[in-house]
């Protein structure tokens, strides 16, 4: 069954604000990837973490690897409309090399 | 460079029919997968290919069967279409070697069993 949990399931954002979201881990993973979901469309990479304890940035956005390998982290900073969609943590566990997904973080426009 | 095309992008079925989702790839790349996307479910693995001639089960695999007689392609069959395989389905592919997890998916093939 799925081993990722992401948290939290949703959050409205504010155009400007900081937004965070992690992803924990039942077991050690070897590399964490961050992908993000726009309506109709297919999952794109953003960020991919290989070592632990690593800081990763691209633009906005900033995610961690962190250092016990069962948890990452993905900040979005000064946060636009755009950002909005559905952001998935994955990784292949140690213990075998097929991809996991969690359940994703979908992220809205406050009203 | 198209990347990984779906087709069809919707498809609607009675229960029993049977269909296939086709999926090309043009990166020349080694592994291919299917995945499902359920409401709250994330991504799940249905099947998965490292080569052509070479298949594998996901985490979901049961009424889906997949081939690979070249690299470039990776058709899902659903022989007998059920209401629980209503989804929303992703082809994804990437090399193998350095890369080797990083995906590159599909628009998606929206699926309504009736």
């Amino acid at each position: 069954g799925q081993q990722l949990n992401q948290s939290p399931q949703s959050m409205f954002i504010q155009e400007g604000e900081d937004v965070s979201m992690n992803c924990t881990s039942s077991s050690i993973f070897n590399t964490w990837l961050w992908y993000k979901q726009d309506p109709g469309e297919g999952p794109v990479l953003l960020i991919a973490l290989y070592k632990a304890g690593e800081l990763t940035s691209n633009g906005r956005l900033t995610a961690q690897f962190g250092i016990t390998r069962k948890d990452s982290f993905l900040n979005i900073s000064a946060s636009i409309p755009s950002d909005v969609g559905i952001y998935f943590c994955a990784g292949p566990p140690a213990a075998g090399n097929k991809l996991t997904f969690g359940g994703g973080t979908r992220v809205l426009v406050k009203p | 460079n198209a990347g990984v095309t779906q087709t069809p992008k919707f498809q609607v079925l009675k229960t029993g029919q049977s269909m296939t989702l086709q999926c090309a790839q043009d990166m020349n790349h080694e592994y291919m997968s299917w995945y499902r996307q359920d409401p709250g479910m994330g991504l799940r693995l249905i099947h998965y290919s490292v080569g052509a001639g070479i298949t594998d089960q996901g985490e979901v695999p049961n009424g889906y069967n997949v081939s690979r007689s070249t690299t470039e392609d990776f058709p899902l069959r659903l022989l007998s279409a059920a209401p629980s395989q209503t989804s929303v389905y992703f082809c994804a592919s990437s090399p193998s070697g350095p890369g080797a997890n990083v995906l590159t998916f599909g628009a998606g093939s929206r699926l309504t069993v009736l």
